[in-house]
């Protein structure tokens, strides 16, 4: 069975500075990866997707993330970090029409 | 790009009434939706998977009278709440994947407050 882990619940950055949200994932299989983000009693927003083509996937607002297969990971980067990033963010797997979510990460931002 | 809604977008009730969220896919069919449970600070749990014209499946634990789900159309899903308590107020998520797409398309959620 496939599992989702995000190592970080809580990040904190200063405005400016880089981000780095980690992800974790454990598949017998080739697999489909996302990155959400949720802001405060809003729905989810599809930030960019891996689906075995390029490893290093660009997404919306300036975030990106690079799947290494051998580390099975698929963290999200983001080289510099604006107030409106703050948000939970959710790593997300994929088999069939199936999504299994990882725990969140709540992304804040000081000024 | 493909859009879910959902309705209403929060509700209140008293505790034992029954509430109805609807799930809408505007611009595409989908044959299966998702329903989710996100309680604070959590992240999203899968609850059910509706398939039109033929009964959901649950999950591990869910109770599927207490969470009746209907999918009568391929643009219309909903979930009722019947007989409701404070336990269960949450926020309510649903998901739709549009056929020959690698990707799900999220409703903007449902916030449920049982008092």
């Amino acid at each position: 069975a496939q599992s989702v882990t995000q190592l970080d619940s809580h990040v904190s950055v200063s405005e400016g500075t880089p981000v780095l949200l980690r992800c974790n994932y454990s598949s017998s299989y080739s697999p489909s990866l996302f990155w959400y983000v949720q802001h405060p009693n809003k729905g989810l927003q599809l930030l960019l997707k891996y689906t075995s083509a390029a490893t290093l996937v660009k997404g919306i607002n300036g975030f990106e993330a690079e799947f290494k297969k051998s580390e099975t990971s698929f963290h999200l980067t983001k080289p510099s970090a604006h107030m409106s990033d703050a948000a939970e963010y959710f790593c997300v797997y994929k088999g069939g029409n199936m999504l299994t979510f990882g725990g969140g990460t709540r992304l804040m931002v000081k000024p | 790009g493909a859009v879910v809604s959902q309705h209403p977008s929060w509700v209140i009730c008293k505790s034992g009434t029954s509430v109805k969220i609807e799930c809408r896919s505007l611009d595409f069919q989908a044959t299966t939706m998702f329903w989710y449970r996100q309680f604070p600070k959590q992240s999203l749990m899968l609850m059910a998977t509706s398939n039109e014209g033929s009964k959901a499946t649950y999950e591990q634990g869910v109770e599927k009278d207490k969470f009746l789900i209907n999918h009568a159309s391929l643009t219309l899903s909903t979930l009722t709440v019947t007989s409701a308590h404070p336990e269960d107020s949450s926020f309510y998520i649903c998901s739709a994947p549009p056929s020959g797409r690698n990707e799900q398309f999220f409703g903007p959620g449902t916030r449920l407050t049982v008092l």
